[in-house]
């Protein structure tokens, strides 16, 4: 079966740019996760989908950034006004259910904020 | 809140030596935390190394095995004898089976010299 698939692979902003990334899960999976992680840091959580619905958002600063998954299976997430505290990497991962009890990633997409 | 602390890298190990990277938990809102490692080898994508879900188990993958520690709220990762190829980052994580969500630490980067 094909991975989680993500794009861009990079992105370079200036301060105030707009970007959006791209997520598509391993069909099936209804649950789709976005991390962020800073360089040489862990994973940090900052949304996550069952299906359509945020189940979770209170780690995504709101004010600027916003993650949709309209139809449960796509997913975008967006910062309107990029800081250089954003740059990082951004992760996106899927999970069928918590019988299987495991987080697939995909390659993530890298950020740089100038 | 919860968290995940594992031993700060890099740690350097000659191959064929034996290995243990240290992981420490808290779960204060978790009441039956499930207990991962994932590993991310160069050029790749984080991945699923080994999980445990019960408390007092041992989970293990490719040479690599840990244990849930519920009194000393530990999951160190052990490995008898390391090779070249398990040169990696690899990242302790708590898992909520409540509400589907993950916790991971900082990542421990690990070089295997021959």
């Amino acid at each position: 079966e094909a991975g989680v698939t993500q794009s861009p692979r990079y992105a370079v902003l200036q301060e105030g740019q707009a970007v959006s990334f791209w997520c598509d899960p391993i069909s099936g999976h209804d649950t789709l996760y976005w991390y962020q992680q800073p360089r040489d840091q862990g994973p940090q959580l900052l949304v996550y989908f069952r299906d359509e619905a945020v189940i979770d958002n209170s780690q995504l600063p709101s004010d600027r950034f916003s993650a949709v998954r309209p139809k449960g299976t796509n997913s975008t997430l967006k910062i309107q006004s990029a800081k250089q505290g954003d740059t990082a990497t951004y992760l996106c991962a899927s999970s069928r259910d918590w019988v299987q009890n495991t987080l697939y990633f995909g390659a993530g997409t890298r950020l740089s904020v100038l | 809140g919860d968290s995940v602390t594992q031993t700060e890298g890099p740690v350097t190990v000659s191959e064929s030596e034996s290995l243990i990277i240290n992981c420490t938990y808290s779960a204060t809102s978790i009441a039956y935390p499930n207990l991962f490692w994932y590993v991310r080898y160069p050029g790749e994508g984080l991945q699923l190394l080994l999980k445990v879900i019960t408390a007092g188990q041992k989970g293990s993958s490719r040479g690599f095995e840990a244990t849930y520690n519920k009194e000393t709220t530990s999951f160190h990762l052990q490995k008898a004898s390391v090779q070249e190829s398990d040169s990696a980052v690899y990242y302790c994580a708590l898992g909520d089976p409540g509400n589907y969500k993950y916790v991971f630490g900082a990542g421990t980067r690990l070089k295997v010299i021959a």
